[in-house]
C-alpha cells in the first residue's frame, strides 16, 4: 500500500491564484481530513470527510473548498491565495469514524508571495 | 480555541537520559493520542489511550491520562538521538473533530 499521498510537495503562487492541493488514500479509510501547520500552532484542521459525498467544516475552513466524490480522493481547493494562507498542508485519513489512528501524507508546503 | 496546550515547547536531553512532556486541554479529553513528526515529514501515531485507562505502555513509551486534569504525560525512556522530532498530543472535540496540541520539539544529543 501507498498509504497517503499527496501532491504536490512544493507550491508557490502569487496572491489571487487558485489551485487544488491532491491527497489521495488506498487503505478505505473513511475518514479523510485536510489540516494546516504553522509554527507554534500545531496542527488545524480544515476540512474533513467521513464518506464519500459528506464533508464538514473544521476550525480554520475559510478561504478552502474541499469535495469527496470517491473513498479514495480527497482534494483541497484555494479560491484566491492569500499570503495568510502560506502554510504546509497535511492530508490525513483513519479507518473509521470514532477518530482512531490518524495516517497522514507527507505534506505540501504552499507559498503565497 | 478548543487546542491543547503542550509543555515545554522545546527540550533538550542527552542520549539515554529520561523525556517528558505534558498535555492538557481546556474541554474534556476522551481517547487521547500522541503522534511523533520527524523534521519536514508527516505525523506517526505513536499511542492512543482510552479515557477508562490511566496508564499505558508501548516500548520505551509510557502515557499517563488524567481526565479529571484533562490532562496526559508522555514520557520516553532511555531516549537515543532518533528519538529527536516533535511529539503532538491530540483528542477528539465534543462535535467528533480530532484537535491538536501545539507540540514539543525534542532534541536529543548524541
Amino acid at each position: 500500500n501507498a498509504g497517503v499521498t499527496q501532491t504536490p510537495k512544493f507550491q508557490v503562487l502569487k496572491t489571487g491564484q487558485s489551485m487544488t492541493l491532491q491527497c489521495a488514500q488506498d487503505m478505505n479509510h473513511e475518514y479523510m481530513s485536510w489540516y494546516r501547520q504553522d509554527p507554534g500552532m500545531g496542527l488545524r484542521l480544515i476540512h474533513y470527510s467521513v464518506g464519500a459525498g459528506i464533508t464538514d467544516q473544521g476550525e480554520v475552513p475559510n478561504g478552502y473548498n474541499v469535495s469527496r466524490s470517491t473513498t479514495e480522493d480527497f482534494p483541497l481547493r484555494l479560491l484566491s491565495a492569500a499570503p495568510s494562507q502560506t502554510s504546509v498542508y497535511f492530508c490525513a485519513s483513519s479507518r473509521d469514524r470514532e477518530l482512531g489512528e490518524q495516517y497522514f501524507g507527507p505534506g505540501t508546503r504552499l507559498t503565497v508571495t | 480555541s478548543q487546542q491543547g496546550e503542550e509543555d515545554p515547547q522545546a527540550l533538550s536531553i542527552q542520549e539515554g537520559e529520561n523525556a517528558t512532556m505534558n498535555c492538557s486541554y481546556k474541554t474534556s479529553i476522551n481517547n487521547l493520542q500522541w503522534y511523533r513528526q520527524n523534521s519536514g515529514r508527516g505525523l506517526v501515531h505513536l499511542i492512543l489511550i482510552r479515557s477508562n485507562e490511566r496508564e499505558k505502555h508501548s516500548g520505551r513509551l509510557r502515557v499517563t491520562l488524567d481526565t479529571s486534569k484533562k490532562s496526559s504525560s508522555l514520557l520516553i525512556t532511555a531516549s537515543r538521538a532518533a528519538d529527536t522530532a516533535s511529539y503532538f498530543c491530540a483528542t477528539p472535540s465534543y462535535t467528533n473533530k480530532l484537535i491538536f496540541g501545539t507540540g514539543t520539539l525534542l532534541a536529543v544529543q548524541p
